[in-house]
């Protein structure tokens, strides 16, 4: 049974930095491309960033570009997120999601619970 | 970036009822690249169709999806108790890939 699990949320300032953390279960992760979707407080879902198979080529919605990073680590079934210079309306819950396929950009085929991030002075 | 509307944005139906839900895209959607996924307050989402029509593993077969161009629906049979739930739709031929804002169906 595919499992991700997020952690790395919290309150933080604006203009602070936070990395979130997605340990991945029960299916072969280095042979998926991995996502973050989030969804700000009854907002609808937002994909954030993508990452493929082998982390040669990521992906990120404009509004975030230059400030978040992500990364995965295929040695320990691992997918971050680096938040730099978070604003107010980075607040949300962030879910890990896997791809069907090695490269971003399909559908998401198995979500995490989700870990809320707070930008709040 | 396309944009995808859902109407409507709450539906209040009975166990047993069929529904159908839209989901109109800004420009059209290369190959139908369209998804649905059910999400339930406190869980994770669950992806139902891909492709416009293909279900996914273990979904029942109650839920269809349909359509081309910029236009999509997805229709449930029969609803079940379990069935109530916000639906997005979600298109993946253009970048970024995009949600529709949902469309919430509670117990009438």
């Amino acid at each position: 049974e595919v499992q991700l699990l997020e952690s790395g949320g919290g309150l933080v300032r604006p203009g602070g930095s936070l990395t979130l953390s997605c340990a991945a279960s029960g299916f072969t992760f280095s042979s998926y491309a991995m996502n973050w979707v989030r969804q700000a407080p009854g907002k609808g879902l937002e994909w954030v960033s993508g990452i493929s198979r082998s982390g040669s080529t990521t992906s990120y919605r404009e509004s975030v570009k230059g400030r978040f990073t992500i990364s995965r680590d295929n040695s320990k079934d691992t997918v971050h997120l680096h938040m730099n210079s978070l604003r107010v309306d980075d607040t949300a819950l962030y879910y890990c999601a896997k791809g069907p396929r090695g490269y971003a950009g399909n559908w998401f085929d198995s979500w995490g619970q989700g870990t809320l991030v707070t930008v709040s002075s | 970036e396309v944009v995808l509307t859902q109407s409507p944005g709450t539906l209040s139906l009975s166990p047993g009822e069929r529904v159908t839900f839209s989901c109109r895209a800004s420009q059209s959607i290369s190959s139908s690249y369209l998804a649905w996924y059910q999400h339930k307050p406190g869980q994770a989402p669950r992806l139902l169709i891909y492709d416009t029509s293909s279900r996914a593993t273990g979904i029942p077969d109650r839920f269809s999806g349909s359509g081309s161009g910029t236009d999509f629906t997805l229709t449930i049979s029969r609803l079940e108790p379990e069935d109530f739930a916000v639906y997005y739709c979600q298109q993946y031929g253009g970048s970024p890939g995009t949600f529709g804002q949902g469309t919430k169906v509670e117990i009438k």
